[in-house]
């Protein structure tokens, strides 16, 4: 089981608003990072795969990047809606970190 | 529809009972899984099959015996109920054999509470 770190626990942001929050992995033999999306009483779904170093990847407000060399990959909600509302795992082989909970506020 | 189901969603039950969760999957992966949700939210990894063939095993206590008939199901037993086991326990599968590239495909999990 591998040590897989999330920052902040918990965030919460006013509707408009942009965060990010961090993810961070062991840096050697790196294979992929994946990010999901955990809305209350459902189960995580996934977000991004993120392979390479440098890696961005889109969709829609949500945006993630990559480093492979330090070990960390960062999520970004750009102008917050309630609908993001949801707690944001990052997972590294067969480890998740702990999540991040987003809360946005009307 | 596609997905990962696991049954039953609620699952109440006195100590030292055994009981079982059912998890199937339609995706035509080949590994699937058994995580624990624990108190601090955390998804722990317990077992771990690829094509019917047990390939991780964490430290989890004995009562807890997956089987897999084939590699479209994997269930869930477990023996003399304690308080401890109340968690909820998700259902997973992946394309590769520790969803390093592919990720996971969840269950809805299911909600043990022993009393």
């Amino acid at each position: 089981i591998l040590n897989v770190e999330q920052s902040p626990q918990s965030l919460h942001v006013q509707e408009g608003d942009s965060t990010n929050f961090t993810c961070s992995f062991p840096s050697s033999n790196f294979y992929a990072l994946h990010w999901y999306r955990w809305e209350t009483a459902k189960s995580p779904e996934a977000l991004f795969v993120m392979t390479l170093n440098g890696d961005e990847k889109k969709k829609g407000r949500i945006s993630a990047t990559l480093n492979t060399k330090e070990g960390y990959s960062y999520l970004y909600i750009k102008g917050s809606q309630p609908e993001d509302s949801a707690t944001y795992l990052c997972a590294f082989i067969l480890s998740f970190g702990a999540g991040t909970t987003v809360t946005v506020r009307a | 529809d596609t997905a990962v189901s696991q049954t039953p969603k609620y699952l109440v039950t006195q100590m030292g009972n055994d009981k079982s969760i059912k998890c199937e999957q339609n995706l035509g992966h080949d590994t699937m899984y058994w995580y624990k949700q624990d108190s601090k939210k955390f998804l722990k990894i317990m077992f771990s099959y690829n094509n019917k063939e047990l390939i991780i095993n964490e430290t989890v206590p004995n009562r807890f015996s997956p089987k897999s008939p084939d590699k479209a199901h994997l269930n869930l037993h477990i023996n003399s109920l304690e308080l401890g086991d109340s968690a909820v326990y998700f259902c997973a599968s992946s394309q590769d054999g520790t969803a390093v590239y592919y990720g996971y495909t969840f269950g809805s999990g299911t909600r043990l509470t022993v009393v």
